[in-house]
């Protein structure tokens, strides 16, 4: 299992964009990255997904350097309730069990 | 699409009695789902695997005897925690996988709050 290394905690106004990097220094040839987004008392939700190069959907983008040994959530124009704990996992493929990290908390300042 | 439910959202219980907790997967069949733990300002630890039909696969250092994982059915697991004491107060959450989408996210359930008195 390739371990991730992420900041404990970021802080950031409104409006602002927020990029979070996660260090996956032992990935593997067929793990993909995955962040997931949690609020206080509510299970985890899934953000977005990536193998290589850029991911963008509604809600992020997910950039990942050719070496893939890290990988960076960009969340556009950050709003008070982006404020939560969001994890980088690495995942293998066809593997059904998450593991956790530690997180990065998000605080979101007005 | 691809929800799933916990029951109850929260629980109080005394030191010594047995609580159960279900997992629903609402609108997909789940032959697999996950159980996790979570402690205040911590992260989520991986509990045990729960499989429709068969026994669930613990993790380490998780004891089965007593956090019992029946998955009788293929959109229903549930967690009993046996003779419940206050460090068994936590968060405890469960997902699954719906294996008929595309992509491999996995859905939580909302939680279920236990504190032990």
């Amino acid at each position: 299992l390739a371990k991730t290394t992420q900041p404990i905690s970021m802080d950031s106004y409104e409006g602002q964009e927020v990029n979070i990097t996660c260090s996956h220094n032992n990935i593997a040839t067929n793990d993909y990255i995955t962040w997931y987004q949690q609020f206080p008392s509510q299970g985890p939700r899934f953000i977005i997904q990536g193998y290589k190069t850029k991911v963008t959907n509604e809600v992020a983008s997910l950039f990942i350097p050719a070496d893939r040994k890290s990988s960076t959530l960009s969340l556009p124009r950050v709003s008070l309730s982006d404020t939560a704990v969001y994890y980088c996992l690495v995942v293998q493929t066809g593997a059904n069990n998450l593991f956790f990290g530690t997180g990065t908390r998000l605080t979101v300042i007005p | 699409g691809a929800v799933v439910s916990q029951h109850p959202s929260r629980v109080i219980c005394k030191s010594g009695t047995s609580v159960k907790i279900e997992c629903r997967s609402l609108d997909f069949q789940a032959t697999t789902m996950f159980w996790y733990r979570q402690f205040p300002k911590k992260s989520l630890m991986l509990m045990a695997t729960s499989n429709e039909g068969s026994k669930a696969t613990y993790e380490q250092g998780v004891e089965k005897d007593k956090f019992l994982i029946n998955h009788a059915s293929l959109t229903l697991s549930t967690l009993t925690v046996t003779s419940a004491h206050p460090e068994d107060s936590s968060f405890y959450i469960c997902s699954a996988r719906d294996v008929t989408r595309v992509g491999n996210e996995q859905f939580f359930g909302p939680g279920t709050r236990l504190t032990v008195l």
